[in-house]
């Protein structure tokens, strides 16, 4: 079972936007500002997209972008493209490292 | 191009050791703190050991503490991971990743090799 709680899907249709939750508790997401987000498509290594709740690293489009409120953080993807389904793992900073169980978004 | 490469991995018998390694290219490998990050077939991420810059500071998780042991050696820009007693339940890619600072955990992992698979079975 993972530290963070995400649903186990998303979808939107293309030029849509969707949002991911990831809820934890006080001791990880709620305490702390170094949320994370990344990207992972079939049989590739995970890419950073959101550092520190919203900060996006350089390239990444800013059709990404990231939230948090309490103990949920959110990534919305906004104007959805085909290339964005993948999987999408949230983590935060909890003492050690810990990630949600990942959120796999399907573009109808 | 800042690139990670992983190594080492394959079948191991439970019980056996295997050491994995991640050559690191395109950046100043001494100067960036480093992690291991592992996923069993069809599941989530699971970080599991930390290094920073010097060596001074390694961190674990719980699921492997006593059992791995994180290295890295600057001069051969090189990250190791040293696994020993292994169980079913290590089965999984591994991933070296690299921290985006120098706040030790806090930090996200900015860079990722392309994994290396380790199976244990017997």
């Amino acid at each position: 079972q993972s530290a963070l709680t995400q649903p186990p899907s998303a979808s939107g249709s293309p030029g849509q936007s969707v949002t991911i939750s990831c809820t934890g508790t006080s001791s990880d997401v709620g305490g702390y500002n170094y949320v994370s987000w990344y990207q992972q498509h079939p049989g590739k290594a995970p890419k950073l997209l959101i550092y520190e709740v919203s900060k996006r690293p350089s390239g990444v489009p800013d059709r990404f972008s990231g939230s948090k409120s309490g103990n949920t953080a959110s990534l919305t993807v906004s104007g959805l493209q085909a290339e964005d389904e993948a999987d999408y793992y949230c983590s935060s900073y909890a003492g050690s490292r810990v990630f949600g169980g990942g959120t796999k978004l399907t573009v109808l | 191009e800042v690139q990670l490469v992983e190594s080492g991995g394959g079948l191991v018998q439970p019980g056996g050791s295997l050491r994995l390694s991640c050559a690191a290219s395109g950046f100043t490998f001494s100067t960036y703190s480093m992690n291991w990050v592992r996923q069993a077939p069809g599941k989530g991420l699971e970080w599991i050991s930390y290094i920073n810059s010097r060596s001074t500071t390694m961190y674990y998780a719980d699921s492997v503490k006593g059992r791995f042991t994180i290295s890295r050696d600057n001069a051969k820009n090189s990250l190791y991971l040293q696994m020993s007693s292994l169980r079913a339940e290590d089965t999984a890619v591994y991933y070296c990743a690299r921290a985006s600072g120098n706040a030790m955990l806090r930090d996200a992992f900015d860079i990722w090799g392309q994994g290396t698979m380790v199976t244990v079975s017997s």
